[in-house]
């Protein structure tokens, strides 16, 4: 049964530059979720996707922005990258199923750094 | 909006020692959940616990909803249990998952 899988593992990119990270759930479920944690920090919600649609979104600028496939993949871009934008880039799948809530599942992350 | 705390922020354990850990939470959150962060940087699963007691070898965690906390049991801790320790929870199936700060733990031989 494979795990949440996330590529690529590690990405340096320069400022001002767009990047695309690229997750694919756990088998068997429909949820993705984005997270962003920078060192020495907990992960901050980004978004998360179901049924190809952004569901819910946390306090973060529209430079940052997703998609899901047909397949519950998904895709987090993020455009005109700063410093700031350093950090380990999580992705969690979940199932929902009847609006029961069901435990997420962390993939092994992106390190981007921005130079 | 949602708030989760954690204390201690950091810990330092000699190998073969207990201890607890502890996450507070707002009244909104409902579904909690444990995760250790390892040197690596992966998240891994501890429990899904929104209320009541579970056990998993040296580990176990119990949530009292009525009371806003959950606690997570080191027991006969290890040098492989270093790393962050997480709780994070949500209010309903859609809504976002806020994480804790964090517990910080050494193990040491």
């Amino acid at each position: 049964d494979a795990g949440v899988t996330q590529s690529p593992t590690h990405l340096i990119k320069t400022r001002g530059q767009q990047v695309t990270l690229r997750c694919s759930p756990k088998s068997g479920h429909d949820t993705v979720s984005w997270y962003q944690q920078a060192l020495g920090q907990g992960p901050q919600f980004i978004f998360q996707y179901y049924e190809e649609e952004e569901r819910q979104r946390g306090n973060f600028p529209d430079r940052f922005s997703g998609h899901q496939f047909p397949n519950y993949s998904s895709e987090l871009n993020v455009n005109a990258l700063l410093l700031g934008d350093s950090a380990l880039y999580l992705c969690a799948s979940s199932l929902l199923r009847q609006g029961v809530f069901h435990e997420q599942y962390f993939g092994p992350g992106t390190r981007l750094t921005v130079t | 909006g949602i708030q989760v705390e954690q204390s201690p922020p950091d810990l330092i354990l000699q190998e073969g020692a207990n201890s607890t850990l502890r996450c507070n939470f707002s009244d909104s959150v409902n579904n909690l959940q444990w995760f250790h962060q390892n040197p690596w940087g992966q998240l891994i699963n501890l429990f899904y616990i929104p209320s009541g007691t579970k056990q998993n070898g040296r580990l176990s965690a119990t949530t009292v909803a009525t009371e806003r906390y959950s606690l997570l049991y080191i027991s006969s801790s290890q040098t492989t249990d270093s790393g962050v320790y997480f709780c994070a929870g949500g209010e309903t199936s859609y809504d976002k998952v806020i994480f804790g700060p964090g517990t910080s733990l050494s193990v040491i031989p």
